[in-house]
């Protein structure tokens, strides 16, 4: 198993610019999630999902689109990029109730 | 939604116990409580989760109280490389239930 898989790893976007940042996993979790982390700073939740066609809104959603198409996928959308989402996001996957939290390895995101 | 509070930092040398302490006041019944361990430009991963009393796994163990307000992860004999970020997390897989992580605990272990 490969996990939660995230792409890019790193991405330098210009204000304005969208850009879609992927998450992918395999153990057939029903819940996903989006966090960003700014330098020094703790998670916060962007979006969520508990199952394929099911999105909700977390602390931090203004600026960001999510979809839950598959099981597998949960894609996090920026569709006008600014300098404060300049920041580390984590997708990160559960399966079921009171499971454990995967994390991915992070996508780096630079707005300039 | 269970907010979370924990000390922002603590500092322990090597081979001594660390206890970091979360408070839960308004935690729910259906809640459990787990912690998550954070190296630098690394996602957090898990360390241990329990409901009440003592859980203890290879790693660590998780104090919780009768009345559940608070918890406390025990590290036994740290060394240098549990230096990260630890967080208490409060919450329910069942349902629409986002999982909201609180601001952290830094540990720097000194040798």
């Amino acid at each position: 198993n490969a996990g939660v898989t995230q792409t890019p790893k790193f991405q330098v976007l210009k204000t304005g610019q969208s850009m879609t940042l992927q998450c992918a996993q395999d153990m057939n979790h029903e819940y996903m999630s989006w966090y960003r982390q700014d330098p020094g700073m703790g998670l916060r939740l962007i979006h969520y999902s508990v199952g394929a066609g099911i999105t909700d809104q977390g602390e931090v959603p203004n600026g960001y689109n999510v979809s839950r198409s598959t099981t597998e996928d949960f894609p996090l959308r920026l569709l006008s990029a600014a300098p404060s989402q300049t920041s580390v996001y984590f997708c990160a996957s559960r399966a079921g109730s009171y499971g454990e939290l995967f994390f991915g390895e992070g996508s780096r995101l630079t707005v300039l | 939604l269970a907010k979370t509070t924990q000390p922002i930092s603590m500092d322990s040398y090597e081979g001594q116990e660390v206890n970091i302490t979360c408070s839960h006041n308004n935690i729910a019944t259906n809640d459990y409580i787990t912690w998550y361990q954070q190296f630098p430009s690394q996602g957090p991963r898990f360390i241990i989760q329990g409901y009440k009393t003592k859980v203890t796994n290879e790693v660590a163990s998780l104090f919780i109280p009768a009345d559940r307000k608070s918890s406390t992860l025990s590290l036994p004999r740290v060394s240098l490389s549990d230096t990260a970020v630890y967080y208490c997390l409060v919450g329910a897989g069942s349902g629409n239930t986002p999982l909201v992580f609180g601001k952290g605990t830094r540990l720097s272990v000194i040798a």
